[in-house]
């Protein structure tokens, strides 16, 4: 079965510090990995994916097959990176996102 | 076109009732997607249009729920006989398909089930 875990469920940080927000996942092929966040009052919004390769307002994530993990990490945390972030995971076949439950991460100042 | 619509944003009802949400996609979007959301947890997958086609429901859409795409734009939602645990935030999502396939949310249902 499919399934995403984040180990965290709030995660404090202060501005500059680095940051990693961890994902682990179970599924038994190849699957697609997002990160989706969400600021506050704001919608729900992608943030990366694995197949991207790219860096998104500072974060990166490397999809880690060894140890099914995709985890989310930032340099240098800023304020504005305060947001609830979801893991995401579609498998190969179909449009089944599974989400994690969440971290909500708080950069303090 | 400022994104994903979703009507109403809050829907108070009485257990028993039966509920109809709506959804308007990005209008290019063929895809569309339902999404139930619990306090605590992430969203979770209940079913996913392509165009007018219902192609993948999850084993969560109990036969109280049902939902529509009649002409591939739209897309509505109802639950019939609404119980307490139906009380959820539900989102709809929309993309392109193809390789990018990014989903763009809507900012989501509140129902209470009372």
């Amino acid at each position: 079965a499919q399934r995403v875990t984040q180990p965290e469920k709030l995660l404090s940080v202060f501005k500059g510090a680095p940051v990693e927000l961890k994902c682990n996942y179970s599924y038994s092929g190849s699957p697609e990995l997002f990160w989706y966040v969400q600021y506050s009052r704001q919608r729900l919004q992608l943030l990366l994916r694995h197949i991207s390769r790219e860096s998104i307002k500072g974060f990166t994530a490397d999809l880690n097959k060894g140890e099914t993990s995709f985890h989310l990490k930032k340099p240098f945390a800023q304020e504005e990176d305060s947001a609830m972030y979801y893991c995401a995971l579609r498998g190969n076949y179909g449009q089944n996102f599974v989400f994690g439950p969440g971290t909500r991460l708080s950069v303090l100042p | 076109d400022t994104g994903v619509s979703q009507d109403p944003r809050h829907k108070i009802t009485k257990r028993g009732q039966n509920v109809t949400f709506r959804c308007d996609p990005i209008s290019e979007h063929n895809r569309l997607y339902w999404y139930r959301q619990t306090l605590g947890q992430g969203p979770e997958f209940l079913t996913y249009f392509q165009n007018e086609a219902q192609l993948e429901k999850s084993r969560l859409l109990s036969d109280r729920f049902s939902a529509e795409r009649p002409k591939g734009s739209f897309s509505t939602l109802e639950i019939q006989r609404t119980e307490q645990g139906d009380s959820a935030m539900y989102l709809c999502a929309s993309s392109l398909g193809g390789i990018e396939n990014e989903q763009f949310f809507g900012p989501g249902t509140r129902l209470t089930v009372l």
